[in-house]
């Protein structure tokens, strides 16, 4: 049973580039976090979504983030324009539909490095 | 306000040793839950220990001991018969399940070194 899977692991990108981090979640699970840590902190949340629908986004940035989770195929984190400031790792997690309150899964992360 | 609050920045141990890593949280929920993170060199997030704030025996699992004390708004970790691999950074979070809101708010964090 394959845990949650993030792609790429690593992602360099220039200035101005667009950032396109991908969460497959783990089998049987519909919730999906995406969070961020810059270097030396915690982990912060940005959003929380569910096949189809973001039910919190509350932890985004206003502009450049975008979050999608489709019916088909894994969750996306987009990043436009992006800045050094964005320059970070990006986790994801999964928890199963019936129990979103259990404990979540993470993904190993995608470092994101921009130039 | 913070809702984790992790005061050591880093922590030092002796092998087969014990150690406690300290963790405060606020909320003003009744209805919440307390977990602890491993993030060793390689990057990932090792989940290691969950309590519910309805439950009343401290959780085990193997050599990780949560010391919840819910009046003082504590969830201190322990680790037993520490070992070299368990040098890495230490994570405790929280989620708030009264309000729905299912996101976790972590702390920032502890490095634990073990010397051999």
């Amino acid at each position: 049973n394959a845990g949650v899977m993030q792609n790429p692991r690593h992602l360099v990108r220039r200035r101005g580039q667009e950032a396109r981090l991908r969460c497959s979640p783990m089998k049987g699970h519909s919730h999906v976090y995406w969070y961020r840590q810059l270097p030396e902190e915690g982990l912060k949340f940005m959003v929380y979504l569910q096949k189809e629908n973001i039910i919190d986004e509350s932890g985004m940035p206003k502009e450049r983030f975008s979050a999608e989770f489709p019916k088909e195929g894994p969750s996306i984190l987009r990043i436009q324009q992006v800045v050094r400031g964005d320059s970070a790792a990006y986790f994801c997690a999964s928890s199963p539909p019936n129990s979103p309150e259990s404990e979540q899964f993470f993904g190993p992360g995608t470092r994101l490095t921009v130039l | 306000a913070q809702k984790i609050t992790q005061t050591q920045p880093g922590m030092f141990v002796q092998e087969k040793e014990a150690v406690t890593l300290d963790c405060t949280y606020d909320t003003s929920d009744q209805s919440y839950g307390l977990f602890w993170y491993k993030q060793p060199s390689s990057g990932e997030m090792i989940f290691l220990i969950y309590q519910g704030s309805y439950d009343e025996q401290n959780a085990t699992e193997g050599r990780y001991s949560l010391n919840f004390q819910k009046a003082r708004k504590s969830a201190n970790l322990v680790i037993s018969a520490s070992q070299l691999g368990d040098s890495a950074m230490y994570f405790c979070a929280m989620r708030e399940t009264q309000t729905g809101a299912n996101n976790l708010f972590f702390g920032t964090g502890t490095r634990l070194t073990v010397i051999p």
